[in-house]
């Protein structure tokens, strides 16, 4: 059971270039997430998607587009990249339904952009 | 809206006790507290609901004030391996379900 895994770990981007951010769970979770985190700062979500087939914009998704691939996988994606989105990015996921129900996160991509 | 939390930053000595606070001006159906080590992913401490109902390790112990919409996160004893980021993370009544994340409290235990 690998949780929640991310690729790449690192990378470097010139402005102006693109890249795809992947993000893939094993646990059978509905539910994912992808946030930023700028330094000393919190968690600041991009875009999630409730279930398989749906996404819906954050508090920060200007910059970013995502694509929920099937249910283990869900991207996201810099058309454009600018310096303002140096940061690293967690995806997590957290399974559906009322409860105590944890969200898991995954080891983080850190992106610089030049 | 995100939450806010207090203090920012707290020192402690092994064997001390801390209380990290958590707030929020919204209707809150649940609270989740998470510690992040430096260049590692959150992991998951406690999870409070709007009701009582509770989940999370043995050794952590926090409330949920409903009235006031406000968490506290008691840390006993405290050990070197507590040293860390503390986030806590609210869902809104009546949201999508989405977690919004405080500032985060900055904990360092000494020897």
């Amino acid at each position: 059971n690998a949780g929640v895994t991310q690729t790449p770990k690192f990378q470097v981007l010139k402005t102006g270039q693109s890249m795809t951010l992947q993000c893939a769970q094993d646990m059978n979770h509905n539910s994912m997430y992808w946030y930023r985190q700028d330094p000393g700062m919190g968690l600041r979500l991009i875009y999630y998607s409730a279930s398989e087939g749906t996404t819906d914009k954050g508090e920060v998704p200007n910059g970013y587009n995502v694509s929920r691939l099937n249910k283990r996988e869900f991207s996201l994606r810099l058309e454009s990249a600018a310096p303002s989105q140096t940061s690293v990015y967690f995806c997590a996921s957290r399974s559906a339904g009322t409860g105590p129900v944890e969200q898991y996160f995954g080891p983080g991509t850190r992106l610089t952009v030049t | 809206q995100q939450p806010v939390q207090s203090p920012q930053a707290v020192i402690l000595r092994e064997g001390e006790d801390a209380v990290i606070n958590c707030s929020s001006s919204k209707a809150l159906y649940s609270v989740h507290w998470y510690r992040q080590k430096h260049g590692e992913a959150p992991v998951f401490l406690m999870i409070l609901l709007k009701g009582g109902e509770q989940k999370g390790h043995d050794k952590i112990s926090a409330s949920f004030n409903e009235k006031k919409q406000q968490s506290s996160l008691y840390l006993t004893a405290s050990q070197l391996s507590y040293s860390g980021t503390y986030f806590c993370g609210t869902i809104s009544s009546g949201s999508a379900r989405q977690l919004t994340f405080g500032s985060g409290t900055q904990l360092t235990v000494l020897p």
